[in-house]
């Protein structure tokens, strides 16, 4: 059965500073897809991020970006110049052929001003 | 455009009791999920629906029932409340799979007492 680990249950990031969220994934299937949720304390879980796993250059949105590795099943997610307004629990999630999404425990990232 | 419509937001039960869940989306997307949401655990897929008429379980359908009469309706029915199912539930749809972006109501939270 597929998994997804996130290993860091806190981050934290000073405003205007970089961070990466780490998400290890199980699988043992060669076509899938990947993803990075956010959900702010509104609880409104909202896309950042999609990765097909065959399109080996990394996806990108604004400030947000991934370093996908295939073959270490690791897909992290930069926020370069953090704001307040990224502060929120962040969700990896991993979807096979069949269609059934699997999310990750989740990491909460604090913003410092 | 409404989105995806979740009723009611909070709901307190006792044991033994039961509710439905409502959610309602307006557009026009096929697939539908219900995900529930316990801390330190992400979320989990409960049931899901690939278009009217076509229901399936995920990981955790044990206590839960669903419907799909119309492709706009997808409501999760608890049989006999427990505890176990205080969560946070959450609604998803997407239009050409769960290997898209998801559109995800605002979550209803449940306590049983």
């Amino acid at each position: 059965a597929q998994t997804v680990t996130q290993s860091q249950p806190e981050m934290s990031v000073q405003e205007a500073e970089t961070v990466t969220l780490s998400c290890t994934y199980d699988t043992s299937e060669s076509d899938y897809y990947l993803f990075w949720y956010k959900q702010p304390p509104s609880r409104q879980m909202i896309l950042v991020i999609r990765q097909e796993a065959y399109k080996q250059q990394n996806a990108t949105e604004n400030r947000f970006s991934v370093n996908f590795q295939k073959a270490a099943k690791s897909f992290s997610l930069k926020i370069s110049d953090s704001q307040l307004g990224d502060a929120a629990m962040y969700f990896c999630a991993y979807c096979n052929q069949g269609g059934k999404l699997i999310f990750g425990q989740g990491t909460e990232l604090s913003v410092k001003p | 455009n409404a989105g995806v419509t979740q009723t009611p937001k909070f709901q307190v039960l006792k044991t033994g009791q039961s509710m439905t869940l409502q959610c309602a989306q307006d557009m026009n997307h096929e697939y539908m999920s219900w995900y529930r949401q316990d801390p330190g655990m992400g979320l989990r897929l409960i049931h899901y629906s690939v278009g009217a008429g076509i229901t399936d379980q995920g990981e955790v359908p044990n206590g839960y029932n669903v419907s799909r009469s119309t492709t706009e309706d997808f409501p999760l029915r608890l049989l006999s409340a427990a505890p176990s199912q205080t969560s946070v539930y959450f609604c998803a749809s997407s239009y050409t799979g769960f290997n898209e972006k998801l559109f995800f109501g605002s979550g209803t939270q449940l306590s049983v007492l």
